[in-house]
């Protein structure tokens, strides 16, 4: 059974800091991998998905990465900004496991 | 605008009172699901549904039931509630099943205290 994990669980970091999140999933038999934000009382928005045959993805100043060998996937935030602060998940997307999410604060 | 809408949006009841929550998406989305998600176990998917009448459950179906009689709505129906199913709740809808790399739209959520 695939399970998906986060960590940190909470990152703190000032704005403009440049900052990694790390998914980690236990079988590497995954189709794709997909990264969303959360904002407080509100549902999850898509950020990027990375099928499988790719090794990243690049929207923005945020950039995925997927290693299916290695069972890893990390979301790279450039120069946060405040605005950035939400909670972040990951989730295998054939499967639809999600990761219990990292809560990132950009403080200004 | 393309959205999933869910309704109501926050909902205390009491034990054993029958309750629906509404899904409805307007993009012509052929898969729904449903998940409900708690402190420190992330998203755990209840029910989907590949097209109309075609639903499986998910990891989490104990206590739910879920009908697609038509393709833009997916309601979830807890019929006799307890105070385990006390929970955030999301709809999503994605274009076809989630092999096929597409994105899931989701929901607003429902906050559902069964008390």
């Amino acid at each position: 059974k695939q399970e998906v994990t986060q960590i940190p669980a909470a990152l703190s970091v000032p704005e403009g800091e440049n900052l990694v999140l790390n998914c980690s999933f236990t079988d590497s038999a995954i189709y794709n991998l997909q990264w969303f934000r959360q904002d407080p009382g509100k549902g999850l928005t898509s950020l990027l998905l990375i099928q499988s045959s790719q090794r990243e993805q690049t929207s923005g100043r945020l950039n995925a990465s997927l290693d299916k060998s290695s069972g890893r996937s990390t979301l790279y935030i450039a120069a946060s900004q405040p605005g950035d602060s939400a909670t972040y998940l990951c989730a295998v997307v054939n499967d639809m496991r999600f990761g219990a999410g990292t809560r990132l604060t950009v403080k200004p | 605008e393309a959205q999933v809408t869910q309704n109501p949006r926050y909902l205390i009841t009491v034990t054993g009172k029958k309750l629906t929550v509404t899904c409805s998406q307007n993009m012509n989305h052929e898969y729904m699901s449903w998940y409900r998600q708690d402190p420190g176990l992330g998203l755990r998917q209840i029910y989907y549904s590949m097209n109309v009448e075609v639903t499986d459950k998910g990891d989490v179906p104990e206590g739910y039931k879920v009908s697609r009689k038509e393709k833009r709505n997916f309601p979830l129906i807890l019929e006799s509630p307890s105070p385990n199913q006390t929970s955030l709740y999301f709809c999503a809808s994605s274009l076809f099943s989630l092999a096929f790399s597409d994105t899931q739209y989701f929901g607003p959520g429902t906050r559902l205290t069964v008390l």
